[in-house]
């Protein structure tokens, strides 16, 4: 199985300041058709997560821009420009390019400092 | 609007059956794999399964093929998850997801003697 490891676990952040969240597989999600399957998911406290982004840079409907995923092979990156209130909570990266099982991150906690 | 409604909370003894139903309005219920996510208090994410609404086919996480099955009724469009031989660590809320886009709300799956 591919394993997803997410750093920090932990990321305090101040309230119009940037926040960027690494995510490292064990093995490349470039897929034999170009695309590569990683996800970044948004789950604020007692809510169900919300997928941000797709296909490791794509923002889903109604995703503000201040978010911004980048990343190939193994190594990816979610980046927030200006971190607002509404943006705490865990966000986890997910791969689907190696499947079964779909397989997620252990979770970034952003908070406000 | 795309609305993924999942039945209510459930306390079951160990060694039970838990059935819990997740239903779809707003998309076409054969266009998309149907997952299922465990997520155990205090944890992160883990896929356990999924179902092609459109044929049926089902996937499994390898840790719970045994005790699980995942079901489709596209006269309803309705997707099921079948947990058999609960166990206390079954204890978890179980989302399902269209595609990893659309998310129930979660069902809490309580397993306690």
């Amino acid at each position: 199985d591919v394993v997803m490891t997410q750093s920090p676990l932990s990321l305090p952040v101040s309230l119009g300041q940037p926040a960027s969240i690494s995510c490292r597989s064990s093995q490349s999600l470039a897929y034999r058709d170009g695309n590569t399957f990683l996800n970044w998911f948004h789950q604020r406290p007692g809510q169900s997560p919300r997928r941000l982004i797709y296909k490791v840079s794509n923002r889903d409907p109604g995703v503000p821009d201040r978010f911004s995923g980048s990343g190939s092979g193994t190594n990816f990156t979610l980046k927030i420009s200006r971190v607002e209130a509404e943006d705490v909570g865990v966000y986890y990266c997910m791969q689907g390019t190696h499947w079964p099982p779909w397989t997620f991150g252990q979770g970034t906690k952003v908070e406000i400092k | 609007e795309v609305q993924v409604i999942q039945s209510g909370a459930e306390v079951k003894k160990p060694g039970a059956t838990v059935k819990i139903s997740c239903q779809v309005s707003g998309y076409t219920f054969t266009d998309h794999y149907m997952h299922w996510v465990k997520q155990a208090p205090g944890k992160g994410l883990e896929w356990v399964g999924l179902v092609d609404p459109e044929d049926g086919e089902t996937r499994y996480a390898r840790r719970i093929k045994d005790r699980i099955t995942i079901t489709a009724d596209t006269s309803t469009d309705t997707a099921y998850m079948e947990l058999r031989g609960l166990r206390p660590d079954d204890t978890a809320v179980y989302y399902c997801a269209g595609e990893f886009e659309f998310w129930g709300q979660g069902t809490l799956v309580t397993v306690s003697s």
